[in-house]
């Protein structure tokens, strides 16, 4: 196992309301991904945080928010939730070396799996 | 056209069989490459990084052909194990986020 945990498992959540996603990264990692994966395609870039900043973004609504908090432990919120804001929501953490520019392996938890009614 | 493309297979093979899956990527910035292995309803799960002189890992090959801008996964003597959805995953320089394929789907027969 990875060591990066997630929670909930599971979250069942009605149009136009939000929800927090949490990610516990992996000992000694200091960076944090959020992916999600909509059922039968791969998982998609949200963000990245990287000693407590967001270090990138993908092609995701402000309505998709972050924080990393010093214990480098992460959470993912989703305002006015869409019904294609279902899927799988991944969080994979990394240890990246200040100054080194070569994509870091990441490790993926368990995901959330959020269902939109 | 997708950054990362796969053929979503299925590709069904039987125990034993060596089967290979390619995936091509469009920007050529492109600097770290990796597959990952995952199974139905579970996180992806890292199955080897790919690196430019190639690499094994037991029954496992990982290509990369930087001028054609495709990586390849070989599998010798498959399992009923290695059935699951095999993704390619590549990094740009400059960016550290993983830009995934869709997956290749392997189901291995008895």
């Amino acid at each position: 196992e990875t060591g990066v945990t997630q929670s909930p498992t599971h979250l069942i959540k009605t149009r136009g309301q939000q929800v927090t996603l949490r990610c516990s990264s992996q000992s000694g990692h200091n960076t944090v991904s959020w992916y999600q994966q909509a059922l039968g395609q791969g998982p998609q870039f949200i963000f990245q945080y990287y000693r407590e900043e967001e270090n990138g973004r993908g092609n995701f609504p402000p309505r998709f928010s972050g924080l990393q908090f010093p214990n480098y432990s992460s959470e993912l919120n989703v305002n006015a939730l869409e019904l294609d804001d279902s899927a799988l929501y991944l969080c994979a953490s990394s240890f990246r070396l200040a100054g080194i520019g070569s994509t870091d392996t990441q490790y993926f938890g368990p995901g959330t799996r959020l269902t939109v009614l | 056209r997708k950054e990362v493309e796969q053929d979503p297979g299925p590709f069904n093979v039987p125990e034993g069989a060596t089967v290979a899956f390619n995936c091509t990527y469009s920007n050529s910035a492109s600097q770290s490459f990796f597959w990952y292995r995952q199974d139905c309803r579970k996180e992806p799960k890292l199955l080897m990084s790919v690196y430019s002189s190639g690499n094994e890992d037991g029954r496992f090959t990982a290509q990369l052909n930087r001028a054609s801008q495709y990586i390849s996964l070989l599998i010798r003597d498959s399992k009923l194990s290695d059935s699951a959805t095999y993704l390619c995953v590549v990094s740009r320089v400059g960016t550290y986020k993983y830009i995934f394929g869709t997956g290749t789907r392997l189901k291995v027969l008895a």
